[in-house]
């Protein structure tokens, strides 16, 4: 039973640039929810996206954006990339309702120079 | 602004003996609480949890007791193992299949 996957692994974006990173959810599940990690901070709640839409969002910017696809899988694209960007996100997928236990996968680390 | 708070970045403690990590929280609304244990370059994996309707629940070595009219949780390893040496993390949500408010996390150590 494969579990989340997350692609790529590492990223280094200069200043401005867009990024896109990439999830695979666990096999089952179809809610995926989007975090951002900081050094020394707990995960952030960025969005979340239920039936390829965004169901809820936390206190992102605009800059901040994604997309879930028929199969489930989504991506979390940050364009107007700043220094303060730079951090791991973290995917984890869930069922919409019934549970509150997300499954999170290992995470891409994006540097921003 | 920080809904769940764990406030001691760091615990130490000996193998055999009992870890205790604790976690409070403003947000009255919250209504399930989650423990993540997360290792260096993974992503945070599923601990145990409690709904607010519980004091306490137990799994194996972990056990989560719940202080409503405190907003207070701990988590509780007994007896604490060196493979149990990692960032937990306490979360919070109001409502299932929500999203979920992290505490910033203790790092704990067992030493042999």
């Amino acid at each position: 039973d494969a579990g989340v996957t997350q692609s790529p692994t590492h990223l280094i974006k200069t200043r401005g640039q867009q990024v896109t990173l990439r999830c695979s959810p666990k096999s089952g599940h179809d809610t995926v929810s989007w975090y951002q990690q900081a050094l020394g901070q707990g995960p952030q709640f960025i969005f979340q996206y239920y039936e390829e839409e965004e169901r809820q969002r936390g206190n992102f910017p605009d800059r901040f954006s994604g997309h879930q696809f028929p199969n489930y899988s989504s991506e979390l694209n940050v364009n107007a990339l700043l220094l303060g960007d730079s951090a791991l996100y973290l995917c984890a997928s869930s069922l919409p309702t019934g549970t509150y236990e997300q499954y999170f996968g290992p995470g891409t680390r994006l540097t921003v120079t | 602004d920080q809904q769940v708070k764990q406030n001691s970045p760091s615990l130490s403690v000996q193998e055999g003996r009992i870890s205790i990590l604790n976690c409070d929280y403003t947000n009255s609304m919250f209504d399930y609480f989650l423990w993540y244990k997360k290792y260096p370059a993974e992503g945070p994996t599923f601990l145990i949890s409690i709904s607010s309707i519980k004091d306490k629940n137990e799994d194996g070595r972990f056990t989560v007791f719940l202080n409503k009219s405190a907003k207070h949780l701990s988590l509780h390893i007994v007896p604490s193992q060196p493979g149990d040496s990692a960032v937990y993390f306490c979360a919070a949500s109001e409502d299932s299949g929500y999203a979920l408010n992290f505490g910033k996390g203790t790092s704990l150590l067992v030493t042999p």
